[in-house]
């Protein structure tokens, strides 16, 4: 059965620190993974990442995928108190036909 | 104006009624989900469409159904309510170039509660 695992469940840090999402994925036939960041409502797009792109920065976000391990860190650094949100990893895949698979997502609350 | 909207936004409705979500896009996508969100779950898929003739169960069909009425149009039903469908819905959607390894546009979301 695919799957998709996010860790932690839950963080709180303080303004200006660093933190590290992580997503680890089983899945047959996989295509990409995407990262989005969920606030109060609509997830919205961050990153995708495939074999021919496995790194990809934003300001202060970044993402790597390793594929070796099957998984994917989304970095933040310099947090702010806008970074607050629910994260979600969603791995693309061709298991049947093509659709995506999102993990529970990690909840960040970044304090002032 | 919104790329991809849903309607209705809020509903509270009785065990056993009929409901219909819909989900409108001018994204000129060809590709549709519909998604479940509850907590301590994230993002459960229901149904997909990759074009008004193919549509897909999910991993969590049962209890659910979708008519794809146009390249832009994907709705969802439930022919009779349950309390445990009460969640988050989101309809979303995605273009098929670069071989479909695309990000998910989404709607604001219907908040659906089953008295």
């Amino acid at each position: 059965e695919d799957k998709v695992v996010q860790s932690p469940l839950s963080l709180v840090v303080h303004e200006g620190d660093t933190v590290t999402l992580n997503c680890s994925y089983e899945v047959t036939n996989f295509r990409s993974l995407l990262w989005y960041k969920q606030e109060k409502k609509a997830p919205t797009f961050l990153f995708m990442l495939t074999s021919s792109g496995i790194e990809k920065k934003s300001g202060r976000l970044s993402s790597i995928l390793d594929k070796k391990e099957l998984s994917s860190i989304l970095n933040i650094t310099a947090t702010q108190t806008g970074d607050s949100a629910i994260y979600l990893c969603a791995v693309g895949t061709t298991s049947g036909t093509y659709k995506y698979i999102f993990g529970t997502g990690t909840r960040l609350k970044v304090l002032a | 104006d919104a790329d991809v909207t849903q309607t209705p936004r809020n509903r509270i409705t009785k065990t056993g009624k009929r409901i219909m979500l819909e989900c409108s896009q001018t994204k000129g996508h060809d590709r549709m989900y519909w998604y479940r969100q509850d907590p301590g779950l994230g993002l459960r898929l229901i149904y997909y469409s990759f074009d008004v003739k193919d549509i897909n169960k999910g991993e969590i069909s049962d209890g659910y159904s979708v008519s794809r009425q146009a390249q832009a149009k994907f709705s969802l039903s439930l022919e009779s309510a349950i309390p445990n469908q009460t969640a988050l819905y989101f309809c979303a959607t995605s273009d098929r170039t670069s071989g479909g390894h695309n990000e998910q546009f989404f709607g604001p979301g219907t908040r659906l509660t089953v008295l």
